[in-house]
């Protein structure tokens, strides 16, 4: 799986979108760009995934850049209930190694 | 709702004891699913892939005796730490997903282990 890299912590207003950012430049053609996060105490929950083309879900927004090498999670309307650690992947099986992801503080 | 349930949700065993914690796929069969741990403060560590009809597969460093895994059924996977002691006391997640490549990969609420 390609490695992928991502802020340790960042902070969004709420009612503010939050634009989380990842870098995959090893990933490989056949790699989905998948997101997840975790809630405190909780299992990952899955956000969204795409292959190139952008994606939306009544969740959030994936923008993959064209040459693939990174990517944006917008959450259009951050909440206190998104604070959590946000983990980008770069996966091409049901085998998801996690990095340390960012941890998302959403300000009142 | 979840498609991926664990039980139980929290445990406390006494140290020497073995524990048992199931993952299920709720509404789909799943040959593959896999079993994570994670400590405080810390990133989720993947222990080890469970097959469905044959031997998991551990990672690097995760004793296989210590933590045994079945999957007899594609719709269910059972971890146990045998002659738990203080030091596996951590939050053990499951994951597992349908067949095929790019699908949805999903994760279990999670099990808090605690050995006293």
């Amino acid at each position: 799986d390609a490695k992928t890299t991502q802020p340790p912590s960042m902070d969004c207003a709420e009612g503010r979108a939050a634009n989380l950012p990842c870098n995959h430049s090893t990933i490989s053609g056949n790699e989905y760009v998948y997101w997840y996060r975790q809630i405190h105490s909780q299992g990952p929950q899955y956000i969204i995934h795409g292959l190139k083309n952008n994606e939306t879900n009544e969740m959030a927004s994936l923008i993959i850049t064209e040459d693939r090498k990174s990517s944006t999670l917008i959450l259009p309307h951050a909440t206190l209930r998104d604070t959590a650690v946000y983990y980008c992947i770069a996966n091409r099986d049901d085998k998801i190694i996690f990095g340390k992801g960012t941890r998302l503080h959403i300000l009142p | 709702g979840a498609v991926v349930s664990q039980h139980p949700s929290w445990v406390i065993c006494k140290s020497g004891t073995s524990v048992k914690i199931e993952c299920r796929s709720l509404d789909f069969q799943a040959t593959t699913m896999f079993w994570y741990r994670q400590f405080p403060k810390q990133s989720l560590m993947l222990m080890a892939t469970s097959n469905e009809g044959s031997k998991a597969t551990y990672e690097q460093g995760v004793e296989k005796d210590k933590f045994l895994i079945n999957h007899a059924s594609l719709t269910l996977s059972t971890l146990t730490v045998t002659s738990a002691h203080p030091e596996d006391s951590s939050f053990y997640i499951c994951s597992a997903s349908r067949t095929g490549w790019g699908n949805t990969i999903y994760f279990g609420e999670g099990s808090w282990l605690t050995v006293v």
